[in-house]
């Protein structure tokens, strides 16, 4: 399979605790993405990494969430003290940095359920 | 702030009754326009993307076009299989946002038989 991989795809964890998904790109992607979506809504823009650079973050992301993509391959996405609000699908997306206009392709996501 | 609207909200269809679907933008510097299709529980699957008005692109049963302020999905002869929630999105070229999507809510689409 050459999509976005994303594990686990779903994930139940009691308030407080931490959690931490990983988001396998498409191989020669450079470009990755970590997205959010609750229940109606469209995907919501968390982070940006271009390679193992993070070069964006979205107001959304507090304290509580890190990312990082070690030698800009896969990525991991970690919320620490998970709230109920967190309860939500956590999208991976990739695309290749060839030129500014290029689609993203999105893995299964990850569906967070904060009990 | 860049504000993307989709209308309806929800659409209900019998099998072969063909209709469109709207996305409506207010944004500054649009760098791409793009449709996703979403099944429940799964990842957006991309399906076009358009880049300045005029602009029309056609897989099997749909057509997406683009003008400066809208685009259209349209669904001709929908089947069941096409049931599905349509995302659309944009890309501005603004300062710090040169490379993620903004959504909208999505049409949930439903082709009854």
């Amino acid at each position: 399979d050459t999509g976005v991989s994303q594990d686990p795809r779903h994930k139940i964890t009691k308030r407080g605790q931490n959690v931490t998904f990983r988001c396998d790109p498409i191989s020669e992607h450079n470009r990755l993405y970590w997205y959010r979506q609750t229940l109606g809504q469209g995907p919501e823009f968390l982070t940006y990494f271009q390679n193992e650079a993070q070069l964006e973050k979205s107001r959304l992301l507090s304290d509580r969430f890190s990312a990082e993509r070690p030698k800009g391959s896969f990525s991991t996405l970690e919320i620490q003290r998970t709230e109920q609000g967190d309860s939500a699908m956590y999208l991976c997306a990739s695309s290749l940095g060839t030129r500014l206009n290029t689609e993203a392709f999105f893995g299964q996501g990850t569906r967070l359920t904060v009990v | 702030e860049d504000q993307v609207t989709q209308s309806p909200e929800a659409l209900r269809l019998q099998e072969g009754e063909s209709s469109s679907l709207n996305c409506s933008y207010t944004v500054s510097g649009l760098r791409g326009l793009f449709w996703y299709r979403q099944d429940p529980g799964k990842g957006p699957e991309f399906l076009f993307t358009l880049y300045s008005a005029g602009e029309e692109k056609e897989k099997e049963r749909l057509k997406a076009t683009l003008t400066k302020k809208e685009s259209f999905l349209h669904i001709t002869a929908p089947k069941p299989e096409d049931s599905a929630t349509y995302l659309c999105a944009v890309r501005v070229a603004s300062s710090g946002s040169a490379r993620q999507l903004t959504f909208g809510s999505g049409t949930q689409l439903t082709v009854l038989p």
